[in-house]
């Protein structure tokens, strides 16, 4: 079935240690979106990529960097790594840009700071 | 701009119970709106959508009407299972949001046997 892939699914890292998440698609679409997500609260989006072109959240700090690679991989790339930064991180896809376009997210990639 | 007002939870229903979680919108122009679920642990996964105005979304026995005279699109569901217990979100996404997401702030159900 073709999907989204969040690797790991438990990460685990010490304050200030750089951290990398994978997130994977074999539904080859256009857009590929991070969020974060706290607990008891919804999803909060960080960036997005429409195919290499990427669009930052004005909100987004820098701590937070992403890449894609090709079509189907995107990294979250977390440089320093702080205790608010503890959440579920979701990566999500879309076809392409319009309304009316739903949402594939994957599991999540839960991240502790230690 | 544009978004989406949802129910505070929790809610805690017993098995069987009619479940009604309601979300009002805000927009200027058409937007799509979205029911999401998330079981504990997990990503979310798309519930049901409408994408104009007096669509009814449904899916595994939820239903949705995207109401342009009230604003609403409430999520409803006639038997609760205890496999329903989950945190569910309405979301919209239009022109106004650059065709991105905004999430209502989630509802948390329980259903008890």
């Amino acid at each position: 079935d073709a999907m989204v892939i969040q690797n790991p699914r438990y990460q685990v890292t010490q304050f200030g240690k750089p951290v990398t998440l994978s997130c994977s698609q074999t539904l080859n679409h256009n857009v590929m979106y991070w969020y974060q997500q706290k607990s008891s609260q919804a999803p909060k989006l960080l960036f997005h990529y429409y195919d290499k072109d990427f669009n930052n959240e004005a909100d987004t700090p820098d701590n937070f960097q992403s890449r894609r690679p090709n079509t189907s991989f995107c990294f979250l790339d977390i440089r320093s790594p702080g205790l608010g930064d503890a959440a579920m991180y979701l990566c999500a896809t879309t076809p392409g840009s319009a309304s009316t376009d739903t949402q594939y997210f994957g599991p999540g990639t839960r991240l502790t700071v230690l | 701009g544009d978004s989406v007002t949802q129910m505070e939870g929790p809610v805690t229903l017993s098995e069987e119970a009619f479940l009604t979680i309601n979300c009002t919108y805000t927009a200027t122009g058409y937007p799509s709106l979205f029911w999401y679920v998330q079981y504990p642990g997990e990503g979310l996964q798309l519930l049901l959508k409408a994408t104009k105005a007096d669509d009814k979304g449904s899916n595994k026995g939820f239903e949705a009407t995207y109401r342009k005279e009230t604003t609403s699109f409430h999520l409803e569901k006639g038997s609760v299972q205890v496999s329903d217990s989950a945190v569910y979100f309405c979301a919209l996404s239009s022109m106004n949001t650059g065709n991105q997401f905004y999430f209502g702030t989630g509802t948390s159900l329980t259903v008890i046997p």
